[in-house]
């Protein structure tokens, strides 16, 4: 079946432009997650939906990142005026259950690059 | 916040050997950890994973073990093999927070 899908793929943004990625789960998937992977590093968490709910934002970085999930099944990272530093792929994970409980399955993830 | 410390950074090891790696955390509230698979340019894949309850999980070739007292789980990969060759994360506070990962080359 269809697993997690992101898009784009690639994005490459100059610094202060806004950009949004996008996350398809695994249908039926309560559970939604977004983080930020740096390069040679593993994924940093950033939040965490239940449904349309977000649960949990603390690891979001700054006021600049924003992400939401309307209907409880696609999901939106938004990024406003961009910056060097938030280069790095965005990885988003589907889960069946809670947070916690199950396996996440991940999404292929979008590298962005900020010039 | 919780904190996974994962060594080594990078292992190598001969063909038909043990790899391990080990990982420690801070939140003595964590019961789920998971390992993931990394292949350069692919998602994390999730591996094999323990729960708080159990000290022990085996699937063919991978073991994990898990010393909840001592706040320390170990990856155990026999009779390696080129396919192996990867990034690998342990993943505590129920799955969410990642250690930095450990690069396992297997040499031919």
């Amino acid at each position: 079946g269809a697993g997690v899908s992101q898009s784009p793929r690639y994005k490459v943004a100059k610094r202060g432009q806004d950009v949004a990625l996008r996350c398809d789960p695994i249908s039926g998937h309560v559970s939604l997650f977004w983080y930020q992977q740096a390069l040679g590093q593993g994924p940093e968490f950033l939040t965490y939906f239940q449904n349309e709910a977000q649960l949990d934002k603390s690891g979001l970085p700054s006021d600049r990142f924003f992400a939401e999930r309307p209907e409880g099944s696609v999901s939106t990272l938004k990024i406003q005026r961009t910056q060097q530093e938030d280069s790095a792929v965005y990885l988003c994970a589907s889960s069946l259950e809670l947070a916690g409980h199950y396996e996440q399955y991940f999404g292929p993830g979008t590298r962005l690059t900020v010039t | 916040g919780e904190n996974v410390e994962q060594h080594p950074s990078t292992l190598s090891v001969q063909e038909g050997d043990s790899a391990v790696i080990k990982c420690t955390y801070s939140d003595s509230a964590s019961n789920y950890f998971p390992w993931y698979k990394q292949e350069l340019g692919k998602r994390p894949q999730l591996i094999i994973d323990i729960r708080s309850n159990v000290g022990e999980k085996k699937d063919q070739r991978i073991a994990v073990t898990l010393n909840k007292t001592a706040k320390h789980f170990s990856l155990h990969i026999t009779e390696t093999q080129p396919e192996d060759s990867a990034v690998y994360f342990c993943a505590a506070s129920d799955g969410l927070t990642f250690g930095k990962g450990t690069h396992l080359i297997i040499q031919p």
